[in-house]
């Protein structure tokens, strides 16, 4: 079975605060994905890397960084964290290969940013 | 820009109701499309991926239709279950998306009512 395992489940930072998110999968995955959900938004893409070191930006990336050091690691980072930043962020791992692959999906992180 | 539709957000249904559940896109070019689920809090998971040259999937009372040319999805679960309360999302993934991006529609949210 896939595993993504995400760094925390909740998280609760203060306004200005450098924000680590930590994603691992365990499949060898090339592609790696960090989304935001917020109610009535639907899945934003922020960022996506499809090799170490490699990254492209997603559909909102402002203030938001990522690392790929590792394959199986996947950063995303908050320089600076924002109210506006409180949200969900699911991280996800697919394959590119066919068009039978799917993404795998962590549990999420429920950040709150006071 | 691919457009991936889900209507209405919300539904509720009795148990033991048939459930349907319809999704549209807007560019007929792509490789599969995929429904989710996502219980409260929670990450998503794959239920179906039907592949562009396919009209259907099924996986128990789980049954996904495409109907590409005219940019339809239908997930249809039969004799519906409390535990079948979840948001279900469509996804698409676009022949002009690589590394296995996907277009996301906002979801359904479906209550079962014992």
């Amino acid at each position: 079975d896939v595993k993504v395992t995400q760094s925390s489940r909740y998280l609760v930072k203060r306004t200005g605060e450098k924000v680590f998110l930590e994603c691992v999968q365990d499949m060898d995955h090339e592609n790696m994905f960090w989304y935001r959900q917020d109610p009535g938004l639907g899945l934003r893409l922020i960022y996506f890397s499809y090799d170490v070191k490699m990254k492209e930006k997603g559909d909102i990336p402002e203030g938001y960084s990522v690392s790929r050091e590792k394959k199986e690691r996947f950063s995303l980072i908050l320089e600076s964290a924002s109210t506006n930043q409180t949200s969900m962020y699911l991280c996800a791992s697919s394959l590119t290969g066919t068009s039978t692959d799917t993404q795998y999906f962590g549990p999420g992180t429920r950040l709150t940013v006071l | 820009k691919q457009e991936v539709t889900q209507i209405p957000a919300a539904l509720s249904v009795p148990e033991g109701e048939n459930l349907v559940l319809n999704c549209s896109f807007t560019d007929s070019a792509i490789y599969n499309l995929q429904w989710f689920r996502q219980d409260p809090g929670k990450g998503l998971t794959s239920l179906l991926l039907i592949q562009s040259s396919q009209r259907e999937q099924t996986s128990g009372r789980l049954n996904a239709s495409l109907d590409k040319s005219s940019g339809r999805s239908t997930l249809y679960i039969a004799a519906s279950q409390p535990g079948d309360s979840a948001t279900y999302l469509c996804a698409v993934r676009p022949l002009y998306m690589g590394n296995n991006r996907l277009a996301f529609g906002k979801g359904n949210q479906v209550v079962v009512i014992p």
